[in-house]
């Protein structure tokens, strides 16, 4: 079983939709958790950090359900620029921090 | 630009040759990352530095693989004796250690083993 899991996708939806993404994790002592959005041949860019009380910042908002052990993403209102792959990452564990990426989730925006 | 910087972007080498790639972090950030990402996949981690300590390396993919960050500013990684394995993209991140360790990513430098 991967450490971070997400469905790769890809989810196709119209702009203006609502779309949600979750992201597993099976390391209960990971500490911090991050989503990134990553174009295409780009490097991964911080979109937003998650916090257990959640936390929102415009059109998305981020969760953090430690007993199910999974974050989640929301879009709202969709927009064509929205169009990338979107990663979470699990990270900190004991003294040793070690960061883990999922594979990361396709999201395709259309007209 | 003071954000994270990688060199080359881009390194096209046989195999069998030894290559090393250059990152310069965020100049206030004590720690830095290297990862290696391939097509479909989230970046993978291979190690990373608190100052000029390398705090973690059991991740590297073999002994052919190394890094170094002497004056804990920036650092390299160097793959010697390359495998057509190897091609991939090689990311270099930063972060302060008591910000959240929020990390911030340079470009990339992408490897062609031939």
């Amino acid at each position: 079983r991967k450490e971070v899991e997400q469905d790769p996708g890809p989810f196709n939806v119209p702009e203006g939709a609502t779309v949600a993404f979750n992201c597993t994790y099976s390391n209960s002592a990971s500490q911090s958790f991050f989503w990134y959005r990553q174009d295409c041949r780009k490097e991964p860019k911080l979109l937003m950090s998650v916090y257990s009380s959640g936390n929102e910042d415009g059109r998305f908002t981020a969760q953090l359900n430690r007993a199910s052990q999974y974050i989640s993403l929301l879009i709202r209102d969709s927009k064509l620029s929205d169009s990338a792959t979107y990663l979470c990452v699990a990270g900190g564990s004991g003294g040793s921090y070690i960061p883990t990426f999922g594979r990361g989730t396709s999201l395709i925006v259309h007209p | 630009d003071t954000g994270v910087s990688q060199n080359p972007r881009h390194k096209i080498t046989k195999r069998g040759q030894n290559v090393t790639f250059r990152c310069d972090p965020i100049s206030e950030h004590n720690r830095l990352y290297w990862y290696r990402q391939t097509l479909g996949q989230g970046p993978e981690f291979l190690t990373y530095f608190q100052n000029e300590a390398q705090l973690e390396k059991s991740r590297l993919l073999s002994d052919r693989f190394s890094a170094e960050r002497p004056k804990g500013s920036f650092s390299t990684l160097e793959i010697q004796r390359t495998e057509q394995g190897d091609s991939a993209m090689y990311l270099c991140a930063s972060s302060l250690a008591d910000g959240g360790d929020t990390q911030y990513f340079g470009p990339g430098t992408r490897l062609t083993v031939l």
